[in-house]
């Protein structure tokens, strides 16, 4: 059974470019959560998909964006790069936001982003 | 907004010892989750314990365990018989319950070294 598994596993971009990153969901999941992770510092969320819509965001620019497709995998489309936006992008996925039971993340091994 | 406050930004432990890493949250929610994940150097993060809100009994899986302090919101992590795989990163986080799950705000980080 394969996990969540994310590609690719380095890029690097020049500043104003545009990068998308991929994620297949561990088998069974249908949700994706994206995750920033800057150096030295803790994971911040991006935001969700469920049935391939944006059902949650965090405090992200809408050069931020997403898509799920009918597979459940999903990519994150960073448009307009800047030097800030260099981190290890995570993704996450679980089963079926919405229902009222613990529902466990889990996480894939990255994608190491760096913007020069 | 929920934050998460981890203290120790390193730690040390001499293999086959206990040591306990700190972390402080604050909500305003009654139905929350909270969670220890490790990053080895490998980058993906792994899930080591969660606790539910609403139990007042501490969380244990094999050597970890939790201390869950809701009215002080403090939910530090105790690692026994400390092993040199033990070494990585240790992240606490915090996620709403019911239909709010996958949003987990972490905090910063213990970098947790075991020494032979």
């Amino acid at each position: 059974d394969a996990g969540v598994t994310q590609s690719p596993t380095h890029l690097i971009k020049t500043r104003g470019q545009q990068v998308t990153l991929r994620c297949s969901p561990k088998s069974g999941h249908d949700t994706v959560s994206w995750y920033q992770q800057a150096l030295g510092q803790g994971p911040q969320f991006i935001f969700q998909y469920y049935e391939e819509e944006e059902r949650q965001r965090g405090n992200f620019p809408d050069r931020f964006s997403g898509h799920q497709f009918p597979n459940y995998s999903s990519e994150l489309n960073v448009n307009a790069l800047l030097l800030g936006d260099s981190a290890l992008y995570l993704c996450a996925s679980s089963l079926g936001i919405g229902r009222r039971v613990y529902n466990e993340q889990f996480f894939g091994p990255g994608t190491r982003l760096t913007v020069l | 907004a929920q934050t998460v406050t981890q203290s120790q930004p390193e730690m040390s432990v001499q293999e086959a010892e206990t040591v306990t890493l700190s972390c402080t949250y604050d909500t305003s929610e009654s139905d929350y989750y909270l969670f220890w994940y490790k990053q080895p150097p490998s980058r993906q993060m792994i899930l080591v314990i969660r606790q539910e809100a609403y139990k007042q009994q501490n969380a244990t899986e094999n050597r970890f365990s939790v201390n869950f302090q809701k009215a002080a919101k403090s939910f530090s992590l105790k690692i026994s018989d400390s092993q040199l795989g033990d070494a990585a990163m240790y992240f606490c986080a915090y996620s709403p319950g019911g239909g709010s799950q996958g949003n987990l705000i972490f905090g910063k980080g213990t970098k947790l070294s075991v020494k032979p």
